[in-house]
């Protein structure tokens, strides 16, 4: 069974702050990965999808990386930004085509 | 482009009344989620439809939820009769072959049963 772990669960940092948010997974059999941030209240929304042949993927301020074998990913934010505040969940997708997520990491970045 | 519709978007009812989901995927999507979040934690998957058909829906509990995909477009999701431990947010994602199965989220329905 899939079993996703992610550190920190929380984290409180000041603004411009490089972060790092990290996600373990215990089957490392993956189609792909992808990372999400869900607002208070709100739906997830996509950041990053990084496929299993995939070392690393970017967009924006965000980068993304992914070491299959050991069962890990990393999300990288660049100088972080209050707006950046939000729950980051990352979700290994199984060949199922079945997404397994984490509990998430809560990122507050204060001015 | 639209993103995925859900409603409503909130919904208080008593135990033991009926409630139903509606959920509208990406124009063009034909595999079609729906999720359960409990406070605090990711989304666990329910059922997955792949056009019409339901393709794994071995983490709905059938003896009172039920979901249905007619013509392979929207879909929706009940609960009869509804439990205390029903409260959660549900949440309705859809994907495409053409874009890897990258799930696309709705901003979910929040049940709350007293």
């Amino acid at each position: 069974k899939q079993e996703v772990t992610q550190i920190p669960a929380a984290l409180s940092v000041p603004e411009g702050e490089n972060l790092v948010l990290n996600c373990s997974f215990t089957d490392s059999a993956i189609y792909n990965l992808q990372w999400f941030r869900q607002d208070p209240g709100k739906g997830l929304t996509s950041l990053l999808l990084i496929q299993s042949s995939q070392r690393e993927q970017t967009s924006g301020r965000l980068n993304a990386s992914l070491d299959k074998s050991s069962g890990r990913s990393t999300l990288y934010i660049a100088a972080s930004q209050p707006g950046d505040s939000a729950t980051y969940l990352c979700a290994p997708r199984l060949n199922t085509d079945k997404l397994i997520f984490g509990t998430g990491t809560r990122l507050q970045v204060f001015p | 482009e639209a993103g995925v519709v859900q409603s409503p978007r909130y919904k208080i009812i008593e135990k033991k009344q009926p409630v139903a989901f509606w959920c509208n995927p990406i124009s063009g999507h034909n595999t079609l989620y729906w999720y359960l979040q409990n406070l605090g934690q990711g989304p666990e998957l329910l059922i997955r439809y792949e056009n019409e058909e339901a393709v794994d829906d071995s983490q709905l509990p059938k003896d009172r939820f039920s979901a249905e995909r007619l013509k392979g477009v929207d879909s929706t999701l009940k609960i009869q009769p509804a439990e205390l431990g029903d409260s959660a947010v549900y949440l309705c994602a859809s994907s495409s072959r053409d874009s890897y199965n990258e799930q696309f989220f709705g901003p979910g329905t929040r049940l709350t049963v007293l």
